[in-house]
């Protein structure tokens, strides 16, 4: 059973940074690419960007685009999602979800809400 | 606003049929796969129909997808009170080289 567990959330204040994790298991996690997808309270899904299996490839959300960075240690099965200048427009529940290949989001984890906040 | 448009909600009595519609442009639906996702308040988003039209192990065949030309489409038949959910098309625009989501479409079986 594929599992994907995102960790690191909270309650940040305004500019502020915070790291968020997540870790995956039962599958080759180095062969398939990783995506972060958010959704503010009562909004739909807004994708933040995405690190290929390897890590050569990056793309983020223009939204988003200076602030939020994406990295990945094959070795420990995780991907990082590092968020800078946090505002309270980047409040939401941020998931990671694995990529089938065609930018098809196969399992998702259950999601750890940021909230930024003074 | 979301580049790719779905309708805020549809609705349906148990049994019936419903499609819910996604449209967007020929850099996105137009050139690339569109994946479908169902989501209950207070969850993750599931996966339900890849590549256009197939689904994954466990999708029951009441869900379908189909795609033409910049527009893409989720049936689903049999309506049944535990299909209320929110459902969200989604695909790659390769002009922005970014992944993007409809705004979603709240099913209700009447």
């Amino acid at each position: 059973q594929v599992h994907l567990v995102e960790s690191g959330g909270g309650v940040v204040q305004p500019g502020r940074s915070l790291r968020l994790s997540c870790v995956a298991s039962e599958f080759i996690f180095r062969n398939y690419g990783v995506h972060w997808v958010r959704q503010a309270p009562g909004k739909g899904l807004e994708w933040v960007g995405v690190i290929s299996d390897d890590g050569s490839n990056i793309y983020i959300a223009d939204s988003v685009k200076g602030r939020f960075t994406i990295s990945r240690d094959n070795s420990k099965n995780r991907v990082y999602l590092q968020m800078n200048g946090l505002t309270a427009e980047d409040t939401a529940v941020y998931y990671c979800a694995k990529d089938m290949g065609y930018a098809e989001l196969e399992y998702w984890g259950q999601g750890t809400l940021v909230t930024v906040s003074s | 606003q979301s580049v790719l448009t779905q309708p805020p909600s549809v609705s349906a009595a148990p049994g019936q049929k419903v499609t819910i519609s996604c449209s967007g442009r020929m850099s996105n639906i137009g050139n690339n796969y569109v994946s479908w996702y169902q989501q209950f308040p207070g969850t993750a988003p599931k996966l339900l129909i890849y590549e256009n039209n197939k689904r994954p192990s466990g999708i029951p065949d009441r869900f379908s997808g189909s795609k033409s030309g910049t527009s893409a489409t989720l049936g689903i038949t049999g309506l049944q009170t535990g299909d209320e959910a929110d459902y969200y098309c989604g695909t790659w625009d390769t002009s922005l080289s970014a992944m993007l989501f409809g705004g979603g479409t709240r099913l209700t079986v009447l």
